[in-house]
């Protein structure tokens, strides 16, 4: 149990929809990161946030969002759900800015239909 | 942009073999990690290795960071059946603020 938590574990919608998936960080942690990982596309880096604030930005699609809130858990908002957006979604922790040494949650994996 | 690749891609072998798979890249990184994940789990990190030339020993796995700082290799002597998983490895630059994943190699050890 790495202390990572994430909620759903698992979702099924219709395209078009819109979710949200939570994470809460580990104890002491105030980097959390969004992964996405499908199969043909392996693990992704979306998005990290810093103590409430965005730090960096990988290869985030404009219909999602997240945001990191005075707790430090976070939330990561799909809109306007595709076929293609069917993938695991890994919430991550670590205890500073810099990304070295990060702690996976268990995932919520997205089916959209 | 940083790139990681990971071979082989995929690897079986029999319980009891050695193995080694290879992580490499054209660009130098702060530092490597490598993560084993299994089916439907988040992946879990297994070493982080930040000075070229570093050898780290975990009981059966040893990892390698290259001199340069742009290559890492994992070894696993006498494989066993719970070693199965994809092997990750990661690394971000020296800002911390681009951080990738290599594609993996999938390894099954079978009895």
């Amino acid at each position: 149990d790495s202390g990572v938590t994430q909620t759903p574990k698992h979702l099924i919608t219709a395209t078009g929809q819109r979710v949200t998936l939570r994470c809460s960080p580990r104890s002491g942690d105030l980097s959390v990161y969004w992964y996405q990982q499908s199969l043909d596309q392996g693990l992704q880096f979306l998005i990290q946030y810093y103590n409430g604030e965005e730090r960096a930005k990988g290869n985030i699609l404009e219909r999602f969002s997240a945001q990191q809130f005075p707790d430090l858990h976070s939330e990561l908002n799909l809109s306007s759900l595709e076929l293609g957006d069917s993938a695991l979604y890994f919430c991550a922790s670590s205890v500073e800015r810099r990304s070295d040494t990060q702690y996976f949650g268990p995932g919520t994996r997205l089916t959209v239909l | 942009t940083q790139l990681l690749e990971q071979s082989p891609q995929f690897l079986s072998i029999q319980e009891g073999e050695n193995l080694t798979v290879y992580c490499n890249s054209s660009s130098v990184f702060s530092s490597l990690q490598w993560y084993r994940q299994e089916p439907g789990e988040g992946p879990v990190l297994l070493v982080t290795v930040v000075t070229g030339g570093e050898v780290k020993k975990l009981k059966r796995l040893t990892f390698q960071f290259g001199d340069a700082r742009k290559d890492s290799s994992l070894h696993i002597t006498a494989a066993q059946t719970g070693d199965t998983g994809l092997y990750l490895c990661a690394g971000g630059d020296n800002y911390g603020q681009n951080f990738v994943f290599g594609p993996g190699t999938r390894l099954s050890v079978l009895p």
